[in-house]
């Protein structure tokens, strides 16, 4: 079985300060993952994914995550945070060998103060 | 851009009622889900649906929830005695052939038993 665990509930940062949002999972399988947004009362928009290749994976809006297989980890960062950034962030793999049954962690509130 | 979109955004009904949430996938999609998240709690796979089948499923897909494509274009989420602890976000979303393909979601249907 899969799990993600986003350690964070809230990031609170200042606008154009950087950011780390951290996300850890543990599989026995090779999976894929993601890190998706949720703006107030949307639906879950993707952000980035890391399917193979560089570790290193850019995504929408300023958003970059680094694939640590070591650390089974994904964390994802910004060098500089607007306050639009401000959201809900979510976490999730799936295991390569089926469709999109994502396994979700926790979220991340990210809260960007001016 | 196409979206994938959800009616009613809310539902209030009462325990032991049937409902049906409706969700209207890209059009040119082949793979739909559903997932849900409880207030405050993590977002929740329920089940995959390609090709006129339920490919995957949950445990918390049990069999007072079904799935339909009635048609071309529309694929519901039915369930049929409704329990307080149904009560949450239901996200319908849909993707193309594989994990280069994002998977869309929309904005949610919430749902509030009583």
């Amino acid at each position: 079985a899969q799990s993600v665990t986003q350690l964070d509930s809230q990031v609170p940062v200042f606008e154009e300060a950087p950011v780390e949002l951290r996300c850890n999972y543990s599989s026995s399988v090779s999976v894929y993952l993601f890190w998706y947004v949720q703006y107030p009362n949307q639906g879950l928009q993707l952000l980035l994914k890391y399917l193979s290749g560089s570790t290193l994976v850019k995504g929408i809006n300023g958003f970059e995550a680094e694939f640590n297989k070591s650390q089974t980890s994904f964390h994802l960062r910004k060098p500089s945070v607007h306050i639009s950034d401000t959201a809900e962030y979510f976490c999730a793999v799936t295991r390569m060998d089926s469709s999109y049954k994502l396994i979700f962690g926790s979220g991340t509130r990210l809260l960007v103060r001016p | 851009e196409p979206e994938v979109t959800q009616t009613p955004s809310h539902q209030v009904t009462q325990m032991g009622q049937e409902v049906i949430l409706r969700c209207v996938p890209i059009s040119n999609h082949l793979y739909f889900y559903w997932y849900r998240q409880i207030l405050g709690q993590k977002v929740e796979f329920l089940v995959s649906f390609y090709n006129n089948e339920i490919s995957e499923k949950s445990e918390i897909f049990d069999d007072q929830f079904s799935v339909e494509r009635p048609d071309g274009s529309n694929f519901t989420l039915k369930i049929r005695s409704t329990k307080l602890e149904d009560s949450a976000m239901y996200f319908c979303a849909s993707g193309g052939q594989g994990f280069n393909s994002p998977l869309h979601f929309g904005n949610g249907t919430r749902l509030t038993v009583t």
